[in-house]
Protein backbone atom coordinates (compact mmCIF):
# COMPACT_ATOMS: atom_id res chain seq x y z
CA UNK A 1 0.00 0.00 0.00
CA UNK A 2 2.46 2.27 -1.39
CA UNK A 3 0.29 4.97 -3.03
CA UNK A 4 -1.26 7.97 -2.32
CA UNK A 5 -4.61 7.38 0.07
CA UNK A 6 -7.03 10.11 0.63
CA UNK A 7 -9.73 10.11 3.09
CA UNK A 8 -12.88 9.91 3.40
CA UNK A 9 -13.76 8.86 0.01
CA UNK A 10 -17.08 10.25 0.09
CA UNK A 11 -18.74 13.42 1.72
CA UNK A 12 -22.29 14.51 1.67
CA UNK A 13 -22.65 17.45 3.55
CA UNK A 14 -25.24 20.53 4.04
CA UNK A 15 -25.02 23.91 2.80
CA UNK A 16 -23.00 25.66 5.13
CA UNK A 17 -21.00 23.09 7.00
CA UNK A 18 -17.49 22.80 7.49
CA UNK A 19 -15.58 19.77 5.78
CA UNK A 20 -12.23 18.27 6.31
CA UNK A 21 -10.49 16.21 3.69
CA UNK A 22 -7.48 13.84 4.30
CA UNK A 23 -4.54 13.14 2.27
CA UNK A 24 -1.66 10.41 2.88
CA UNK A 25 1.18 11.10 0.36
CA UNK A 26 3.49 8.40 -0.61
CA UNK A 27 6.35 8.14 2.02
CA UNK A 28 9.49 10.24 0.97
CA UNK A 29 7.74 12.66 -1.40
CA UNK A 30 8.42 16.39 -0.83
CA UNK A 31 5.63 17.83 -2.71
CA UNK A 32 1.69 17.65 -2.23
CA UNK A 33 -0.71 18.91 -4.65
CA UNK A 34 -4.63 19.73 -3.93
CA UNK A 35 -6.96 19.66 -7.42
CA UNK A 36 -10.48 19.93 -7.82
CA UNK A 37 -12.48 18.28 -10.62
CA UNK A 38 -16.00 19.17 -11.12
CA UNK A 39 -18.03 16.20 -13.47
CA UNK A 40 -16.62 16.21 -17.05
CA UNK A 41 -14.10 19.10 -16.19
CA UNK A 42 -10.13 19.03 -16.48
CA UNK A 43 -8.28 19.42 -13.20
CA UNK A 44 -8.25 22.74 -11.16
CA UNK A 45 -5.04 23.46 -9.54
CA UNK A 46 -5.63 24.23 -5.58
CA UNK A 47 -2.81 24.55 -3.45
CA UNK A 48 0.73 22.91 -3.57
CA UNK A 49 3.20 22.15 -0.28
CA UNK A 50 6.97 21.69 -0.89
CA UNK A 51 7.56 20.16 2.60
CA UNK A 52 5.15 22.11 5.10
CA UNK A 53 5.13 25.15 3.36
CA UNK A 54 2.42 26.73 0.80
CA UNK A 55 4.00 28.78 -1.41
CA UNK A 56 1.28 29.05 -3.95
CA UNK A 57 -2.66 29.35 -2.61
CA UNK A 58 -3.12 31.61 -5.03
CA UNK A 59 -5.75 29.10 -6.72
CA UNK A 60 -7.69 28.15 -3.86
CA UNK A 61 -11.47 29.36 -4.98
CA UNK A 62 -11.97 32.05 -1.94
CA UNK A 63 -11.19 32.18 1.64
CA UNK A 64 -13.74 29.92 2.90
CA UNK A 65 -11.00 27.14 1.30
CA UNK A 66 -7.73 26.54 3.79
CA UNK A 67 -5.49 23.73 3.72
CA UNK A 68 -2.78 22.39 5.90
CA UNK A 69 0.25 19.98 5.74
CA UNK A 70 2.40 18.78 8.75
CA UNK A 71 4.98 16.89 9.43
CA UNK A 72 6.07 16.89 6.02
CA UNK A 73 3.18 14.46 5.36
CA UNK A 74 -0.68 14.17 5.68
CA UNK A 75 -2.23 17.60 4.52
CA UNK A 76 -5.75 18.53 5.30
CA UNK A 77 -8.06 20.68 2.96
CA UNK A 78 -11.08 22.12 4.92
CA UNK A 79 -13.75 23.99 2.99
CA UNK A 80 -16.18 26.47 5.17
CA UNK A 81 -19.53 27.29 4.87
CA UNK A 82 -19.65 25.10 2.02
CA UNK A 83 -21.86 26.05 -0.86
CA UNK A 84 -23.87 23.80 -3.83
CA UNK A 85 -20.75 24.79 -5.80
CA UNK A 86 -18.10 23.05 -4.03
CA UNK A 87 -19.47 20.09 -5.31
CA UNK A 88 -16.92 18.16 -7.29
CA UNK A 89 -14.06 15.41 -6.55
CA UNK A 90 -11.07 16.80 -5.18
CA UNK A 91 -8.09 14.96 -5.81
CA UNK A 92 -4.61 14.53 -3.79
CA UNK A 93 -1.13 14.15 -5.36
CA UNK A 94 2.70 14.04 -4.41
CA UNK A 95 6.21 13.71 -5.95
CA UNK A 96 9.11 13.26 -5.28
CA UNK A 97 10.24 16.96 -5.78
CA UNK A 98 8.12 19.89 -7.15
CA UNK A 99 8.19 21.59 -10.55
CA UNK A 100 9.43 18.59 -13.10
CA UNK A 101 8.58 15.36 -11.40
CA UNK A 102 5.37 13.33 -12.47
CA UNK A 103 2.72 13.37 -10.14
CA UNK A 104 1.34 10.37 -8.57
CA UNK A 105 -2.73 10.63 -7.46
CA UNK A 106 -5.20 9.71 -5.06
CA UNK A 107 -8.57 7.81 -6.07
CA UNK A 108 -10.04 11.67 -4.78
CA UNK A 109 -12.53 12.18 -2.02
CA UNK A 110 -16.07 12.79 -4.18
CA UNK A 111 -17.68 15.96 -2.50
CA UNK A 112 -21.44 16.24 -2.19
CA UNK A 113 -23.13 19.43 -1.04
CA UNK A 114 -26.76 19.72 -0.67
CA UNK B 1 -6.14 31.03 -25.66
CA UNK B 2 -6.28 28.79 -23.30
CA UNK B 3 -3.18 27.75 -21.37
CA UNK B 4 -3.62 24.01 -22.69
CA UNK B 5 -5.84 23.14 -24.97
CA UNK B 6 -6.72 19.79 -26.26
CA UNK B 7 -9.79 18.38 -29.06
CA UNK B 8 -12.56 17.16 -26.49
CA UNK B 9 -13.59 13.92 -28.57
CA UNK B 10 -14.80 11.57 -28.25
CA UNK B 11 -12.91 9.61 -31.17
CA UNK B 12 -14.56 6.75 -31.75
CA UNK B 13 -12.33 4.27 -33.55
CA UNK B 14 -12.25 0.50 -33.71
CA UNK B 15 -10.12 -2.41 -32.20
CA UNK B 16 -6.80 -2.43 -34.00
CA UNK B 17 -6.82 1.32 -35.19
CA UNK B 18 -4.18 3.78 -35.02
CA UNK B 19 -5.33 6.74 -33.47
CA UNK B 20 -3.40 9.91 -32.53
CA UNK B 21 -4.43 13.08 -30.43
CA UNK B 22 -2.46 16.59 -30.35
CA UNK B 23 -2.29 18.43 -27.48
CA UNK B 24 -1.08 22.53 -27.48
CA UNK B 25 0.24 24.64 -25.31
CA UNK B 26 0.73 28.54 -25.17
CA UNK B 27 3.61 28.94 -22.32
CA UNK B 28 7.02 28.67 -24.73
CA UNK B 29 8.80 28.75 -21.25
CA UNK B 30 7.66 25.02 -20.34
CA UNK B 31 9.70 22.34 -19.92
CA UNK B 32 8.25 18.89 -19.14
CA UNK B 33 5.41 17.12 -20.63
CA UNK B 34 3.08 14.31 -19.64
CA UNK B 35 0.61 12.40 -20.70
CA UNK B 36 -2.07 10.42 -17.99
CA UNK B 37 -5.05 8.59 -18.67
CA UNK B 38 -7.99 8.83 -16.29
CA UNK B 39 -10.79 5.95 -16.48
CA UNK B 40 -14.25 7.44 -15.65
CA UNK B 41 -14.60 7.82 -11.93
CA UNK B 42 -10.99 7.14 -11.25
CA UNK B 43 -8.05 9.37 -11.15
CA UNK B 44 -5.64 10.46 -13.13
CA UNK B 45 -2.79 7.51 -13.60
CA UNK B 46 0.45 8.70 -15.60
CA UNK B 47 0.94 6.96 -18.68
CA UNK B 48 4.09 8.33 -20.42
CA UNK B 49 6.59 11.20 -19.97
CA UNK B 50 7.18 13.43 -22.54
CA UNK B 51 10.99 13.94 -23.64
CA UNK B 52 12.53 16.22 -26.32
CA UNK B 53 13.28 13.37 -28.27
CA UNK B 54 10.00 11.59 -28.61
CA UNK B 55 10.08 8.45 -26.91
CA UNK B 56 7.86 5.01 -27.11
CA UNK B 57 6.53 2.87 -24.91
CA UNK B 58 4.90 -0.76 -26.63
CA UNK B 59 2.68 0.39 -28.46
CA UNK B 60 2.26 4.26 -27.31
CA UNK B 61 4.41 6.97 -28.64
CA UNK B 62 4.63 10.61 -27.34
CA UNK B 63 6.28 13.30 -29.13
CA UNK B 64 7.28 17.12 -28.80
CA UNK B 65 7.29 19.84 -30.95
CA UNK B 66 8.72 22.50 -29.28
CA UNK B 67 8.56 24.93 -32.45
CA UNK B 68 5.05 24.81 -33.10
CA UNK B 69 4.09 24.22 -29.16
CA UNK B 70 2.59 20.98 -29.14
CA UNK B 71 2.60 17.39 -27.89
CA UNK B 72 1.05 14.58 -29.06
CA UNK B 73 0.65 10.86 -28.59
CA UNK B 74 -0.04 7.78 -30.76
CA UNK B 75 -1.56 4.47 -29.98
CA UNK B 76 -0.98 1.86 -32.25
CA UNK B 77 -3.56 -1.45 -32.35
CA UNK B 78 -6.05 0.12 -30.04
CA UNK B 79 -7.27 -2.16 -27.40
CA UNK B 80 -10.48 -2.08 -25.71
CA UNK B 81 -8.75 -1.59 -22.64
CA UNK B 82 -7.88 2.02 -24.33
CA UNK B 83 -10.95 2.97 -23.54
CA UNK B 84 -10.35 6.46 -21.32
CA UNK B 85 -10.08 10.12 -20.88
CA UNK B 86 -6.22 11.27 -21.98
CA UNK B 87 -4.80 14.37 -20.40
CA UNK B 88 -2.11 16.29 -21.51
CA UNK B 89 -0.15 17.71 -18.75
CA UNK B 90 2.09 21.09 -19.47
CA UNK B 91 4.74 22.31 -17.10
CA UNK B 92 6.45 25.71 -16.95
CA UNK B 93 8.78 25.17 -14.40
CA UNK B 94 6.87 25.58 -11.21
CA UNK B 95 4.46 23.51 -8.92
CA UNK B 96 2.25 25.83 -9.25
CA UNK B 97 2.60 25.90 -13.24
CA UNK B 98 1.77 22.46 -13.58
CA UNK B 99 -1.97 22.91 -16.19
CA UNK B 100 -4.02 19.86 -16.99
CA UNK B 101 -5.63 19.55 -20.26
CA UNK B 102 -9.33 19.12 -20.37
CA UNK B 103 -9.17 15.51 -21.58
CA UNK B 104 -9.17 13.48 -24.78
CA UNK B 105 -11.60 11.11 -24.49
CA UNK B 106 -11.34 7.91 -26.65
CA UNK B 107 -13.60 5.09 -27.42
CA UNK B 108 -12.80 1.68 -28.47
CA UNK B 109 -15.27 -0.34 -30.40
CA UNK B 110 -14.97 -3.90 -30.71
Amino acid sequence: GAGVSQSPSNKVTEKGKDVELRCDPISGHTALYWYRQSLGQGLEFLIYFQGNSAPDKSGLPSDRFSAERTGGSVSTLTIQRTQQEDSAVYLCASSLLAEYNEQFFGPGTRLTVL
Amino acid sequence: RKEVEQDPGPFNVPEGATVAFNCTYSNSASQSFFWYRQDCRKEPKLLMSVYSSGNEDGRFTAQLNRASQYISLLIRDSKLSDSATYLCVVNAGSASKIIFGSGTRLSIRP
